[in-house]
């Protein structure tokens, strides 16, 4: 099984929301990661997380706050978002941060109006 | 630094037509090179991988095979379905200032006709 869900699907929110997504796995995989991708581009990484603990950053504005709470669950929390934020964001895992293959998540497909 | 390079799309062809999606990368050692599918309103699926040179990656009548004389891993299926429709990247994972990371190409978009 190499599935990793999250919730929810689609969210609409305001810029004075305050909203979470919510990725899931379970298949024991220690590494966990947030991608954000536009329309028509790659997705672009924005934390990584290794044995619960935030490894990488990459300089993503403070109105996104990562949290890994156990090693099968990691939330991204949403707060003051711009519109511009809006995009699909993936939620990925591999069994470690080692050269691994990424297995991803179906996304939740954010729009801030 | 790493990076791939994959061939610029749009691509359109008729079912059953032979399909080739090049690819190249640039990376310091030894990458791991995968192909990711994204079929209209989805998340990545992996296609397949290879993790060292002269691996073939297969999958779903798709195939790619790691060539490291000339840095390449261009996807191959010689009989495209309408249901291959989607989007396809390719990637690499490779050490980046200490750090292991997927590097995306640009992806290159196929529309399959029946």
């Amino acid at each position: 099984d190499t599935e990793v869900t999250q919730t929810p699907k689609h969210l609409v929110m305001g810029m004075t929301n305050k909203k979470s997504l919510k990725c899931e796995q379970h298949m024991g995989h220690r590494a966990m990661y947030w991608y954000k991708q536009k329309a028509k581009k790659p997705p672009e990484l924005m934390f990584v997380y290794s044995y619960e603990k935030l490894s990488i950053n990459e300089s993503v504005p403070s109105r996104f706050s990562p949290e890994c709470p156990n090693s099968s669950l990691l939330n991204l929390h949403l707060h003051a978002l711009q519109p511009e934020d809006s995009a699909l964001y993936l939620c990925a895992s591999s069994r470690s941060q080692l050269v691994e293959t990424q297995y991803f998540g179906p996304g939740t497909r954010l729009l801030v109006l | 630094g790493n990076s791939v390079t994959q061939m610029e799309g749009p691509v359109t062809l008729s079912e059953e037509a032979f399909l080739t999606i090049n690819c190249t990368y640039t990376a310091t050692g030894y990458p791991s090179l995968f192909w990711y599918v994204q079929y209209p309103g989805e998340g990545l699926q992996l296609l397949l991988k290879a993790t060292k040179a002269d691996d073939k990656g297969s999958n779903k009548g798709f195939e790619a095979t790691y060539r490291k004389e000339t840095t390449s891993f261009h996807l191959e299926k010689g009989s495209v379905q309408v249901s291959d429709s989607a989007v396809y990247f390719c990637a690499l994972s490779a050490s980046q200032g200490g750090s292991e990371k997927l590097v995306f190409g640009k992806g290159t978009k196929l529309t399959v006709n029946p």
